[in-house]
């Protein structure tokens, strides 16, 4: 069964401080990996789509990388404005639909 | 601005009665999606459409029920079967591409029971 486990639940950091979150999966032939961005109360906005193992890719603060068990999302030097919840999602070759992690709550303090 | 819209942003159910909730997409996306979040769970899908007229029912599809006459519109119907309809409400589409599923999603309706 295709699952995806993210890791931390919550994150607390300071404004500058680095840190790198969690996304494990386990599915039947990866098609894509997925990152989103959800503020409160909003829909989840796209970030970044990696496709094979050693793929990364890079938007301001924030890195995704790729193996063939895990992702991780780095952040930079993160400032208040990145505070949000990052959601992971597979695609596997088997099934048309996303399975989703159920999300790292991010909070940057000034 | 192309996108998706989704109202009413809240709305309140009383026990037995059917809502509807509202989505419709101006980017031409052939596939439309209905996902459910609970606090601290995923997003896990309802219903989805690959084409008009046609739809296929995702992992919690039990008290819904979904309607695809036009390729902009995908309504989700909440029936009195579902029990515990309390949750935030996601639509999404996409293009459907062989090589790149990612979801354009809208801003969400909260659900909640009177």
């Amino acid at each position: 069964e295709d699952q995806v486990t993210q890791s931390p639940e919550a994150l607390r950091l300071q404004e500058g401080e680095s840190s790198s979150l969690n996304c494990s999966y386990t599915v039947s032939g990866l098609r894509g990996l997925f990152w989103y961005r959800q503020d409160p109360g909003k829909g989840p906005e796209f970030l970044f789509t990696l496709y094979s193992a050693g793929e990364e890719k890079e938007k301001e603060r924030l890195k995704a990388t790729l193996t063939k068990k895990e992702s991780f999302l780095h952040i930079t030097a993160p400032k208040p404005e990145d505070s949000a919840t990052y959601l992971c999602a597979v695609q596997g070759r088997s099934s048309y639909k996303l399975i989703f992690g159920s999300g790292t709550r991010l909070l940057v303090r000034p | 601005d192309g996108g998706i819209t989704q109202s009413p942003k809240y709305l309140f159910r009383k026990e037995g009665q059917n809502v509807t909730l509202s989505c419709e997409q101006n980017l031409n996306h052939d596939a439309m999606y209905w996902y459910r979040q609970d606090p601290g769970q995923g997003l896990r899908l309802i219903y989805y459409s690959q084409i008009v007229n046609d739809f296929q029912k995702g992992d919690i599809a039990e008290g819904y029920s979904v309607s695809r006459e036009k390729k902009e519109s995908f309504p989700l119907t909440v029936t009195s079967a579902q029990k515990n309809p309390t949750a935030f409400y996601l639509c999404a589409s996409s293009i459907m591409s062989a090589t790149n599923e990612k979801l354009f999603f809208g801003s969400g309706t909260q659900l909640s029971v009177l």
